[in-house]
């Protein structure tokens, strides 16, 4: 079946570029999404992108598609202590009445 | 999470006990979603919902019951409680044929 990867921990400092990382394995998926999920509270979509597109921007996050590679990135510029959280990154097929997540990245963002 | 409410918000059980978590939206829309999720192991998904009056198994179903009596609700039932059911419980909803998930704030249950 469908399984999306994710490593489990990244740190970086206040200021600094952070670059998450996702790979999947179902070539049919047509929607991608990056989730944020914060102490406590449930998972909130970040940001999508569609599988015809190999990049998408929005203020200072920027997602990154190489569908040959089934690889997909978040990068959040500037990173704040406030991006601190777990990013979870999901797939969907066309056809498929439900979505595969990844088993999150948790970021830590120090001073 | 607006949009999206789960109750409740906490809940220990004994091994054993039942309970059922409710989830209701206000949006109107067809798919409803329980997942659990565990230190690790990201999202797992229970059952779904694409309409009223259809449920469907999704990755871990066993030890679970759902129920989609109106568009409305839709319900997690557990008959015996067990340990390993010990998790945090979400709720999500989707339009049909459209492309996000909104996320209920989750239920935190315990089972001792």
């Amino acid at each position: 079946g469908e399984d999306v990867e994710q490593s489990l921990f990244l740190s970086a400092r206040e200021g600094d570029s952070s670059v998450i990382n996702c790979t999947y394995t179902d070539s049919s998926s047509t929607y991608l999404y990056w989730y944020k999920q914060e102490p406590g509270a449930g998972l909130q979509l970040l940001t999508y992108i569609f599988s015809n597109m190999d990049m998408k921007q929005d203020q200072r996050l920027t997602v990154l598609l190489n569908k040959k590679d089934k690889h997909l990135s978040l990068r959040i510029a500037d990173t704040q202590t406030g991006d601190s959280a777990i990013y979870f990154c999901a797939e969907r097929s066309p056809n498929a009445g439900k979505s595969t997540f990844g088993d999150g990245t948790t970021l830590t963002v120090k001073p | 999470n607006a949009g999206v409410t789960q109750t409740p918000k906490f809940q220990v059980l004994k091994t054993g006990q039942s309970m059922t978590l409710q989830c209701a939206q206000d949006m109107n829309h067809n798919s409803m979603y329980w997942y659990r999720q565990d230190p690790g192991m990201g999202l797992r998904l229970i059952y779904y919902s694409a309409s009223e009056g259809t449920t469907d198994k999704g990755e871990v179903p066993n030890g679970y019951n759902v129920s989609r009596l109106n568009k409305r609700e839709f319900s997690l039932r557990l008959e015996s409680a067990a340990p390993s059911q010990t998790s945090v419980y979400f709720c999500a909803i989707k339009t049909a044929g459209g492309y996000e998930q909104y996320f209920g704030p989750g239920t935190r249950l315990t089972v001792t």
